[in-house]
């Protein structure tokens, strides 16, 4: 069965950092590109980014391009979001999931919660 | 960048009833047209993917057509546990995004 967990959520001031983690298992993690989501509260879905499987292509939306850095170790079965220079428009919940989306996400965690705020 | 625009933005309905939900490409998107449904504090879940192909699991009565820009999503006969918000997501070009969903409630 498939799981993904995410942590690493929480209360940041605007301007600060914060790493989001993925744990997967269930599958071959290194075999599927994998991608983070977002929601803000009462708001609709965003695709925030995407990685290969082997780590070497990175894709971003534009919202986060150039603050945020996915990445993932394979050795762990991990996945991960570095978030910089955060903002109270960063506040939602992210999700992580299997997957480039092509054929859609089929699998998600749960979602860990980031609030941007003073 | 690819808009999404789902119609209507909320519909309401009763058990039994079939129900159609409208995702419109700002270009043409092929059939890389998802649908998830996502219920309160739940992550989405993925019903249709590739415009008509039905997710492993999901029940027959939901079913998705159309192709280029104009796509649809049925529910033949709704159940109580298909009252939820719908969303539709490009998957044709990065980035993709997703319609502003289209919040389903009981008559």
């Amino acid at each position: 069965e498939v799981q993904l967990v995410e942590s690493g959520g929480d209360l940041v001031q605007p301007g600060g950092s914060l790493r989001l983690s993925c744990a997967a298992s269930g599958f071959t993690f290194s075999s599927y590109a994998m991608s983070w989501v977002r929601q803000a509260p009462g708001k609709g879905l965003e695709w925030v980014s995407g990685i290969s499987g082997s780590g070497g292509s990175t894709y971003y939306a534009d919202s986060v391009k150039g603050r945020f850095t996915i990445s993932r170790d394979n050795s762990k079965d991990s996945l991960y979001l570095q978030m910089n220079s955060l903002r109270a428009e960063d506040t939602a919940v992210y999700y992580c999931a299997k997957g480039h989306g092509r054929d859609g996400w089929g699998n998600w965690g749960q979602g860990t919660l980031v609030t941007v705020s003073s | 960048d690819i808009q999404m625009t789902q119609s209507p933005s909320s519909l309401s309905a009763s058990v039994g009833d079939r129900v159609t939900i409208t995702c419109r490409a700002s270009q043409s998107i092929n059939n890389y047209l998802n649908w998830y449904q996502q219920k309160p504090g739940k992550a989405p879940k993925l019903l249709i993917y590739a415009a008509s192909s039905l997710q492993s699991g999901v029940p027959s009565r939901f079913s998705g057509s159309g192709s280029g820009t104009d796509f649809t999503l049925t529910i033949s006969s709704l159940q109580p546990e298909d009252f939820a918000t719908y969303y539709c997501q490009q998957s044709n070009s990065t980035p993709y995004s997703f319609g502003q969903g289209t919040k389903l409630e009981i008559k």
